[in-house]
């Protein structure tokens, strides 16, 4: 079965700074996607950035970047100079890629407080 | 182009009574979930469609809940008989689906109070 686990309910971290948040999943299959999520506190969610298992770079978007460690099962984010705007809550993701049919499963979030 | 559209965006209902909630995929979106969310919680998996197979109702929590996918597009969350820890807000979202990386599109979700 797949699990994605996030250890860190919440998170206080100083403007400015670099924020890592944590994510380690569990997967039997060979291919797969993952995902990170933010809502902030308006309720919408919005995709951020994935990494695919077969990809051999760690994605990127912007101040977004993903520190996939295949061999260890984890799928860190990693938010450069926070801003205030950036406190929300925060869901790594997980999709296996061998069966179409597969769904999307969700780790329970960190939220993230960024401190003025 | 148009997102993914819930509606009603709230909805206030008495203990006991069924409501039906809806969502409006992406056009061509063939995957589409269910979720439910309390306030401040994670995201609590409900149903999955895909296309034209059997959906996954792993998640539903008891039997008052039920939904419905017709033609493949818009779909229907119902509950009956509502109880009060059925408040939450509902969340819907489509993708893209295949073997490939899709990520998800959410809508703005349905606050549910039961009263």
């Amino acid at each position: 079965a797949q699990k994605i686990t996030q250890t860190q309910p919440g998170m206080f971290v100083q403007e400015k700074e670099a924020v890592t948040l944590d994510c380690t999943y569990d997967t039997s299959d060979p291919s797969y996607g993952l995902f990170w999520y933010k809502q902030p506190s308006s309720g919408e969610m919005i995709f951020l950035i994935y990494q695919g298992s077969y990809d051999q770079q760690n994605a990127t978007e912007g101040r977004y970047s993903l520190n996939f460690q295949k061999a260890r099962k984890s799928a860190n984010l990693v938010i450069s100079a926070s801003q205030l705007g950036d406190s929300a809550m925060y869901f790594c993701a997980m999709r296996g890629l061998m069966n179409r049919d597969d769904k999307i499963i969700f780790g329970k979030g960190t939220r993230l407080h960024i401190l003025p | 182009g148009a997102g993914v559209s819930q509606s009603p965006s709230n909805k206030v209902t008495e203990k006991g009574k069924d409501v039906e909630l809806r969502c409006d995929p992406i056009s061509g979106h063939t995957a589409l979930y269910w979720y439910r969310q309390s306030l401040g919680q994670g995201l609590e998996f409900l149903i999955y469609f895909q296309g034209n197979s059997a959906p996954d109702k792993s998640g539903l929590p008891s039997d008052r809940f039920s939904a419905e996918r017709t033609g493949g597009s818009v779909s229907t969350l119902t509950i009956q008989r509502t109880q009060q820890e059925d408040s939450a807000v509902y969340l819907c979202a489509s993708s893209l689906s295949g073997t490939g990386v899709y990520e998800q599109y959410f809508g703005p979700g349905t606050r549910l109070t039961v009263t």
